[in-house]
């Protein structure tokens, strides 16, 4: 079985500019969060969408935004990129409920 | 951020050897939840605590989740070198946020 997938791979933007993150969940999986991770830190909590309704926020600016298609992808924008939203961005999914989230391999993003 | 107190920062063992973790939080958690990551990868769950003093084990792997749901640890028996990697201990208040609070990170390294 596939497991959370995520596009694209590794991504280089000037400082000003927007990106747009994509990714897709575990088949069955109707929950979907994004996270940034800084190197050397563990993930920070940016966004959970369940059945494309936004069900939490983290402390992020509003130039992070994001939203959940009917086939449960997601994609994360970010706009006006700053030097410092250069991080890992980690897409999880997860079943509804008490179940452990599984991560996908993420996105580097470095913005110079 | 808000993170927890993920304890030690690292550490430098010998091939064979117990190895233990811990994490605290001035929060209380309902759920508690384990996870490794290798350079480059996303984080991989490696045990899920759902219940205060709840202890369990995934083959050299344990875990506890603390009486006072402020605090689990985990355990990994007779280290081998692929256990190498970042440990993470992530804290989840409430099933319907996917929020997760992650620790600072443990640095396993180990010495054949």
């Amino acid at each position: 079985d596939a497991g959370v997938t995520q596009s694209p791979t590794h991504l280089i933007k000037t400082r000003g500019q927007q990106v747009t993150l994509r990714c897709s969940p575990i088949s069955g999986h109707k929950s979907v969060s994004w996270y940034q991770q800084v190197l050397g830190q563990g993930p920070q909590f940016i966004f959970q969408y369940y059945e494309k309704e936004e069900r939490g926020r983290g402390n992020f600016p509003d130039r992070f935004s994001a939203r959940q298609f009917p086939n449960y992808s997601s994609e994360l924008n970010v706009n006006a990129l700053l030097l410092g939203d250069s991080a890992l961005y980690l897409c999880a999914s997860s079943l509804e409920g008490p179940y452990g989230y599984t991560f996908g391999s993420g996105t580097r993003l470095t913005v110079v | 951020g808000q993170q927890l107190n993920q304890s030690p920062q690292s550490m430098f063992i010998q091939e064979g050897e117990d190895v233990s973790m811990n994490c605290t939080s001035s929060s209380i958690f309902n759920t508690w939840l384990w996870y490794k990551q290798d350079p480059g990868e996303g984080p991989v769950l490696l045990i899920a605590l759902y219940k205060a003093g709840e202890l369990t084990s995934n083959g050299r792997l344990t875990a506890q989740f603390g009486i006072t749901r402020k605090d689990s640890f985990l355990n990994i028996s007779a280290s081998i070198p692929s256990d190498v990697g970042i440990y993470f201990c992530a804290g989840q208040l409430s099933s319907n946020t996917g929020k997760l609070i992650f620790g600072q990170g443990t640095t396993l390294q180990v010495k054949p």
